[in-house]
């Protein structure tokens, strides 16, 4: 099976609040840890890492939590904007090469902005 | 300063044929990953070109192929079409053992 998966398929939240996504990994050999948004017939676009010696990491609008003891990863989006409507992927990474080995990507996360 | 850049955009074959797949990565990039995506699915990962060798690879079959040239840039050859390897096909970039950048994909059908 993945290695890495998210909770929720889909999440909507309204327009200026914050949101959260969630993703589990089963792998507690990952290292590194990336989000990505992808928009529709877009490619993902890089938002945020964190390695595994980090419990948090922030960002312009948002803030990547990692808790290692539950294999857990969250990507906090602040006061959402429309244009934050995406598909959310959380990407692992198991390598010694670091952030540019094979990534495993879980299934995502539709962030739906209502206004 | 481009970024990733992928070719041909949209791209419809056969049963059986067989398709290559171009990627430019962004300038200051040595090391190029593909990945492909299905309908709903996130990215998986097929396989990894670094100083023109495949470093690393997937769980894709020999169907599959690759090659990186000098000026770091990146052909996937994809053998003996079958329905099933339609998909985007993603072309990510990094620095060595630094975060991908990934282009806008290659959108393959096949009948």
């Amino acid at each position: 099976g993945e290695s890495v998966g998210l909770h929720l398929p889909t999440l909507s939240v309204q327009e200026g609040d914050n949101s959260i996504i969630n993703c589990a990994y089963s792998n507690s050999a990952s290292d590194y840890f990336i989000w990505y948004k992808q928009e529709s017939g877009k490619g993902p676009q890089f938002i945020i890492d964190i390695r595994s010696n980090m419990d948090k990491r922030q960002g312009q609008r948002v803030t990547v939590l990692l808790n290692k003891t539950v294999k857990h990863l969250s990507l906090q989006i602040a006061a959402t904007q429309p244009g934050d409507s995406a598909v959310y992927f959380c990407a692992e990474n198991t390598g010694s090469g670091g952030g540019a080995d094979g990534l495993t990507f879980g299934k995502g996360t539709h962030l739906i902005i209502q206004p | 300063d481009a970024g990733v850049t992928q070719s041909p955009t949209h791209l419809i074959k056969t049963r059986g044929q067989q398709v290559t797949l171009r990627c430019s990565p962004k300038s200051g990039h040595d090391t190029v990953s593909w990945y492909q995506q299905a309908l709903g699915q996130g990215p998986q990962f097929i396989f990894q070109y670094y100083e023109e060798e495949e470093r690393q690879r997937g769980n894709f079959p020999d169907r599959f192929s690759g090659h990186q040239f000098p000026n770091y840039s990146s052909e996937l050859n994809v053998n003996a079409l079958l329905l099933g390897d339609s998909a985007l096909y993603l072309c990510a970039s990094s620095p060595h053992t630094d975060t991908q950048y990934f282009g806008p994909g290659t959108r393959l059908t096949v009948l």
